[in-house]
């Protein structure tokens, strides 16, 4: 069956490291990957996408890599502040039957200690 | 820009109670829509899904129901509530690019 993994332990880092986060999967052709912020009672909140045929891409701090032959992505902050603490989540998109099949990890936490 | 807007933002409602909650969206037209739940200490889980009025497709059996009366409207219901059916309920729109904007959520209790 198909399967996102993320690691459900939190990653503490110091405030100013960069943090890695790792997102695994099986059984899965995706044609996007993307990465959400959710915070503690909001919903998520989307910041990054991938193509299946892109190895990188980056947004200011962030930057996102894609192994279709590893089936993971790597979501790296850089400079890491305490304001980015929060829940990350990667989601594997395909379209199925027309319309677009967003399926979601359960997530990591992040804590960035000042 | 486009808005989703959910209601109520809480609930707390006893076990074998209805349940109806709303999501509106703005700025847009004809969107796919999706209900998503999350339940303490785990993943978003696919409820249903919807491509306009009236098309409804559900990805999980269970007693919650949803539809589609308009074109930026959306609503998930239930006719008897269980205890399981406790969560943060998100209602989403699919954008562009390829990603899901969801609203602001509602928490449900079931006592």
């Amino acid at each position: 069956s198909q399967k996102i993994e993320q690691n459900s332990e939190a990653l503490n880092i110091q405030e100013g490291k960069t943090a890695t986060l790792t997102c695994n999967y099986t059984n899965y052709s995706p044609a996007y990957l993307q990465w959400y912020r959710q915070d503690p009672g909001r919903g998520p909140v989307f910041l990054l996408l991938i193509r299946e045929n892109e190895k990188e891409k980056r947004k200011e701090r962030l930057k996102v890599t894609f192994d279709t032959t590893l089936k993971q992505s790597l979501f790296h902050i850089t400079a890491s502040q305490p304001a980015d603490s929060a829940t990350y989540l990667c989601a594997l998109e395909r379209y199925s039957g027309g319309y677009q099949k967003v399926t979601f990890g359960t997530g990591t936490k992040l804590q960035v200690i000042p | 820009s486009q808005t989703i807007h959910q209601w109520p933002a809480t609930l707390v409602q006893p076990v074998g109670s209805p349940l109806s909650l709303e999501c509106t969206v703005e700025g847009t037209s004809n969107p796919n829509l999706y209900w998503y739940r999350q339940a303490a200490g785990r993943g978003l889980q696919l409820l249903f899904y919807s491509v306009g009025i009236g098309q409804i497709s559900s990805e999980v059996p269970q007693n919650l129901s949803a539809s589609r009366p308009q074109d930026r409207q959306f609503i998930l219901s239930s006719k008897k509530l269980l205890l399981s059916d406790s969560g943060f309920y998100l209602c989403a729109l699919g954008g562009d690019p390829k990603a899901q904007y969801f609203g602001p959520g509602t928490r449900l209790t079931v006592l």
